[in-house]
């Protein structure tokens, strides 16, 4: 099946410093890619949508200064959250699909911790 | 704006019972994709069960069934024969049938086993 791997898994950095998530698909081309965040107890917020090649949208009230996606190949997304602070630690989940696929498959998330 | 209510946020159940999760949702379009998703305390989001609106018929995953009223808006999920696997967060959602867009979310509910 479908499988979408996270990597790292944890992070825990230090206020100010620069984190990268990397969302691949493993054995399935992702035209399209999407980054949600999770806090305790609450639903999935989606934060953006990533297209191969093209600038991420991102969802109202989500800052793309801070937030920074890009997603520069059919396997692959980054996600970068610029100059972390505690309010940024959270669960970041991201998920991937294919044209005409209606169905998006889900990686494992990565549980971010800015002391 | 497409919308996704659960208005269950807490449900348990005794072991080898039957319990249902219900969902609403709200939409002006004909044609769409509804799922239930499992989120057990690995946070790997799992796909339960997916339903098109197109099909009559309810789908049906082994202990997983779905009760879909395309004219109620509504798309509850029945779990028989409940197993303590099954304790987890499900979380009911809805996709246009588009292409590659963004999945629309209820909030959750919680499901307890009661051995």
């Amino acid at each position: 099946g479908a499988v979408v791997s996270q990597h790292p898994s944890r992070v825990i950095c230090k206020s100010g410093t620069s984190v990268k998530i990397e969302c691949r698909s493993l054995d399935f081309q992702a035209t399209t890619m999407f980054w949600y965040r999770q806090f305790p107890k609450q639903s999935l917020m989606l934060m953006a949508t990533s297209n191969e090649g093209s600038k991420a949208t991102y969802e109202q009230g989500v800052e793309k200064d801070k937030f920074l996606i890009n997603h520069a190949s059919l396997t692959l997304s980054t996600l970068t959250v610029t100059s972390a602070h505690p309010e940024d630690s959270s669960f970041y989940i991201c998920s991937a699909t294919d044209w005409g696929v209606n169905e998006q498959f889900f990686g494992p998330g990565t549980r971010l911790t800015v002391l | 704006a497409q919308t996704v209510t659960q208005s269950q946020p807490e449900m348990s159940v005794q072991e080898a019972e039957t319990v249902t999760l219900s969902c609403t949702y709200d939409t002006s379009e004909s044609d769409y994709y509804l799922f239930w998703y499992k989120q057990p305390p690995s946070r790997q989001m799992i796909l339960v069960i997916r339903q098109e609106a197109y099909k009559q018929q309810n789908a049906t995953e082994n202990r997983f069934s779905v009760n879909f009223q395309k004219a109620a808006k509504s798309f509850s999920l029945k779990i028989s024969d409940s197993q303590l696997g099954d304790a987890a967060m499900y979380f009911c959602a809805y996709v246009t049938n588009f292409g590659n867009e963004k999945l629309t979310f209820g909030t959750g509910t919680r499901l307890t086993i009661i051995p």
